[in-house]
């Protein structure tokens, strides 16, 4: 079965700081996505990446980085020079093809971030 | 332009009470979820539809029904709500592309508290 983990259950910074969030996977599948997604404190679930398990080239995106390590079964996110307004619940979360033509989420348990002014 | 729309955003009511979520969904997506978020923030999915027929459904008491009348909309009925179900419901839709690819979007949650 799949499983997500994410260590770290609450994470504080101050800003401008980098922060890393760890996430660790297990999956039998060769082939799966895994994703982040940002859960603001207004509850919205908002996608952030994914990256499907044949490509793991780290991915920058402004502020943000990916990096992907299958050796490892990790995918983990750093922000860079964080702001106040990273201070979210992120989640990482693992796809596999369940039945049918649906992929089914399997979230990890989310990391609160506290970004301090 | 909302992508994934949900309604109520907030639904108090008592224990015993039969309730609906609605969802809707505008971006011609083919498959819709719904996701339990309970007090811990854990979540969890329940049931998926494709083109409306299910073709998830995970360990759900019966008293939660899914209702797909269109590949647009999904709803979620709950009969007899029980405390435990107050959490935050999540529907989420997607659509797989090209080699299996596939992002679920979800919608703004609906805070459920049951009395």
């Amino acid at each position: 079965a799949q499983k997500v983990t994410q260590a770290q259950t609450e994470i504080s910074v101050v800003e401008k700081e980098d922060v890393t969030l760890d996430c660790v996977y297990e999956t039998r599948d060769t082939t799966y996505y895994l994703f982040w997604y940002k859960q603001p404190p207004s509850g919205e679930l908002v996608f952030l990446i994914r990256r499907n398990s044949f490509d793991e080239q780290n991915e920058i995106s402004g502020r943000y980085s990916w990096n992907f390590q299958k050796s490892t079964s990790s995918f983990n996110f750093t922000i860079t020079a964080s702001q106040v307004v990273d201070s979210a619940v992120y989640f990482c979360a693992l796809s596999e093809l369940s039945w049918g033509s649906a992929r089914q989420l399997t979230f990890g348990s989310g990391t609160q971030l506290t970004v301090l002014p | 332009d909302t992508a994934v729309s949900q309604t109520p955003k907030y639904l108090v009511t008592q224990m015993g009470n039969d309730k609906s979520i609605k969802c809707e969904q505008n971006l011609g997506h083919d498959t819709m979820y719904w996701y339990k978020q309970d007090s811990k923030k854990f979540l969890k999915i329940m049931f998926s539809y494709n083109n409306k027929e299910l073709i998830i459904n995970e360990t759900v008491p019966n008293r939660f029904s899914p209702k797909s009348p269109d590949k647009a909309h999904l709803n979620l009925h709950i009969n007899s709500l029980e405390l435990g179900d107050s959490a935050v419901y999540f529907c989420a839709s997607s659509q797989v592309g090209l080699g299996g690819k596939e992002t679920q979007y979800f919608g703004p949650g609906t805070r459920l508290l049951v009395l």
